[in-house]
């Protein structure tokens, strides 16, 4: 099974700000990872598969990098709406596909 | 507008079979290349995949639940469902239902439902 690592747990930036989440793989996944937003009561939203590319209807300051084992998701000029978990997962090596642990993004 | 809609009883008791119908609108769960799957999330923790299932039958678990589950799939009703035997505690989650195309993250989900084991 791959284990997803992210890092950090929390991360609390100013609105305006950029914020850099990181998640790491514990083998090679290529570039089958995803990146998932989730508020509170809500379901997850995805926001970039194939490591880089936005899902439909995502802004253009959410973005994706990396290959391999070590990614990144990128948020420019953070938005209120912005502050949630998220989650990376990785559907390379399935089953199981598997979800890190989650980051929260709160407002500092 | 793809949507998917759970459903189930939202109390179940321990050592029963937990079923969830995951209720698929605005598409045809026959569409190839579209795995159909289940996901769930204790309270206040991280997301959990269940299993998924191709509209042909083709099933896929995740081996620490392998051998208390079972999905299937009813494309004459444009459904899918999940059985969770012999639950305990540690399986009260929010259970989402959810598609996931090949090489794409898993989209869209259903707005999840809480499923709560106590006696």
């Amino acid at each position: 099974e791959t284990v997803m690592t992210q890092s950090p747990a929390t991360l609390s930036v100013s609105p305006g700000e950029r914020a850099t989440l990181s998640c790491r793989a514990s083998q090679s996944v290529s570039s089958n990872l995803a990146w998932y937003q989730q508020k509170p009561g809500q379901a997850p939203r995805l926001l970039i598969y194939g490591a880089s590319t936005r899902a439909t209807g995502i802004p253009a300051r959410f973005s994706g990098s990396g290959s391999g084992t070590d990614f990144t998701l990128t948020i420019s000029s953070l938005q209120s709406e912005d502050f949630a978990v998220y989650y990376c997962q990785q559907y390379n090596d399935w089953p199981p596909e598997t979800f890190g642990q989650g980051t929260k993004l709160q407002i500092k | 507008q793809l949507q998917l809609q759970e459903s189930g009883p939202g109390l179940v008791k321990p050592s029963e079979t937990l079923p969830l119908t995951c209720t698929v609108s605005g598409g045809s769960i026959s569409t190839s290349g579209y795995y159909w799957g289940w996901i769930r999330q204790p309270p206040g923790k991280g997301l959990e995949w269940i299993g998924s299932i191709y509209y042909s039958g083709n099933t896929y678990y995740n081996p620490s639940l392998k051998s208390r589950i079972t999905i299937s799939v009813d494309t004459s009703k444009n459904q899918f469902s999940l059985k969770l035997s012999s639950v305990t505690a540690a399986d009260t989650a929010v259970y989402y239902c959810a598609r996931r195309q090949a090489g794409v993250g898993v989209d869209p989900w259903g707005q999840g439902t809480l499923v709560t084991v106590s006696s």
